[in-house]
């Protein structure tokens, strides 16, 4: 059972440039979030994508941009990249699954993220 | 928007030592996770665990979440269990996007 894979693994650009990471997700799974974690701190929820619109954005501005493809794969576009967007990306994917009692779970799976460095 | 704390923020231990680390939140949530981070990065899953108790080998939780605290207890550590120890919430049930803590960073020395 494949996890959730994420591309590149690495990515260094250059102030003002545009970057496009992609993410694929758990098999299986037909939800993707995205997160942004800085050095030292925790991930930061981004946006969410379901039924390829986005259903959810956390404080990020415009620059952000997202995609979620037929197949449930994911990108994500920074534009005007800025000395602080320099950070790990992280992808999560998730369906929602009937628990016990009828209660509905929806367990968040990480990828091994995207490490950008902007100069 | 919903906050969650963790502590102690910083822990060193001896390998064999038992441990807790601690996450208050602030709302009502319907989705708690505990994550693993690796040095690699990689968050690893522990514990889906909105309310009650679960235990997998030498690690378990607790979430009261009446109370709004969730519990993650380690025994035993290995010195493979270091890492940042990550606390994530939700509020719609997870058809959101998770609310991470500041971490814990565990360090279990030889």
């Amino acid at each position: 059972d494949a996890g959730v894979t994420q591309s590149p693994t690495h990515l260094i650009k250059t102030r003002g440039q545009q970057v496009t990471l992609r993410c694929s997700p758990k098999s299986g799974h037909d939800t993707v979030s995205w997160y942004q974690q800085a050095l030292g701190q925790g991930p930061q929820f981004i946006f969410q994508y379901y039924e390829e619109e986005e259903r959810q954005r956390g404080n990020f501005p415009d620059r952000f941009s997202g995609h979620q493809f037929p197949n449930y794969s994911s990108e994500l576009n920074v534009n005007a990249l800025l000395l602080g967007d320099s950070a790990l990306y992280l992808c999560a994917s998730s369906l929602a699954k009937r628990g016990l009692g009828g209660s509905i779970r929806y367990e968040q799976y990480f990828g091994p993220g995207t490490r950008l460095t902007v100069t | 928007g919903i906050q969650v704390e963790q502590s102690p923020p910083d822990l060193i231990l001896q390998e064999g030592a038992n441990s807790t680390l601690r996450c208050n939140f602030s709302d009502s949530v319907n989705n708690l996770q505990w994550f693993h981070q690796n040095p690699w990065g990689q968050l690893i899953n522990l514990f889906y665990i909105p309310s009650g108790t679960k235990q997998n080998g030498r690690l378990s939780a607790t979430t009261v979440a009446t109370e709004r605290y969730s519990l993650l207890y380690i025994s035993s550590s290995q010195t493979t269990d270091s890492g940042v120890y990550f606390c994530a919430v939700g509020i719609r049930g997870g058809a959101d996007g998770l609310t991470f803590g500041k971490g814990t960073h565990l360090i279990i020395q030889p």
